[in-house]
């Protein structure tokens, strides 16, 4: 069963604008994380946060979680037609239980 | 490093027909390895994963099997492809213990005719 779900499903932006997606998720976790995913191709890890961490950077990634409101958010700054891609959040329930996978959102980014 | 290998990246079946797809991993010992299927514009779906030789987890239960007969080799295998098996299939894997991100494979799109 699928725990993450994204929003939106798709956004169109221009170029040099930000990109927020939002993720929001229904049991207790042990973090989060973030991937992208090109057309046709596999997942590529991001970025992760830990429970007791709410805020995260890498590079132009800003990723935020508010584990009271079961939800998370992932701000692409300056986005580059590049960053066109599927992005999916993805739950960590701790021990060995696996990742479970959210829909994902289509981000397009216009040049 | 740690590489993954998947294939083949794309595959065309008849209906009734086996199935078996081949996932390694190289640069490291004892990984955490899953196979997730993807349908077109939809979200990961969690078929199978594994913590070690022989020890197989089952998420869904259909005409497909996973086996591991090495410790970093991971195979998916169905005896009958149904027209429903078509899809984007992924493996993955994941350092024990440590919370850290997954490695996924380039993948395997199936289509069934």
């Amino acid at each position: 069963s699928q725990q993450g779900e994204e929003d939106p499903q798709a956004l169109s932006i221009q170029e040099g604008e930000n990109a927020t997606m939002n993720c929001s998720y229904k049991t207790s976790i042990n973090n989060l994380q973030w991937y992208r995913q090109n057309s046709g191709r596999g997942l590529v890890h991001l970025i992760l946060i830990r429970s007791n961490e709410r805020e995260k950077h890498s590079g132009r990634l800003r990723v935020t979680l508010d584990t009271s409101k079961k939800s998370s958010s992932l701000l692409i700054t300056a986005s580059r037609a590049a960053d066109t891609a599927s992005y999916f959040c993805a739950t960590d329930a701790g021990g060995n239980t696996p990742l479970v996978f959210g829909k994902g959102t289509r981000l397009s980014v216009i040049a | 490093s740690q590489t993954i290998h998947q294939w083949p990246a794309t595959l065309v079946q008849p209906v009734g027909s086996p199935l078996s797809l081949e996932c390694t991993v190289e640069g490291t010992s004892n990984p955490n390895l899953y196979w997730y299927r993807q349908a077109a514009g939809r979200g990961l779906q969690l078929l199978f994963y594994s913590v070690g030789i022989g020890q197989i987890s089952s998420e869904v239960p259909q005409n497909l099997s996973a086996s591991r007969p090495q410790d970093r080799q991971f195979i998916l295998s169905s005896k009958k492809l149904l027209l429903s098996d078509s899809g984007f299939y992924l493996c993955a894997w994941s350092v024990k213990g440590a919370r850290s991100g997954y490695t996924f494979g380039s993948g395997t799109r199936l289509t069934v005719v």
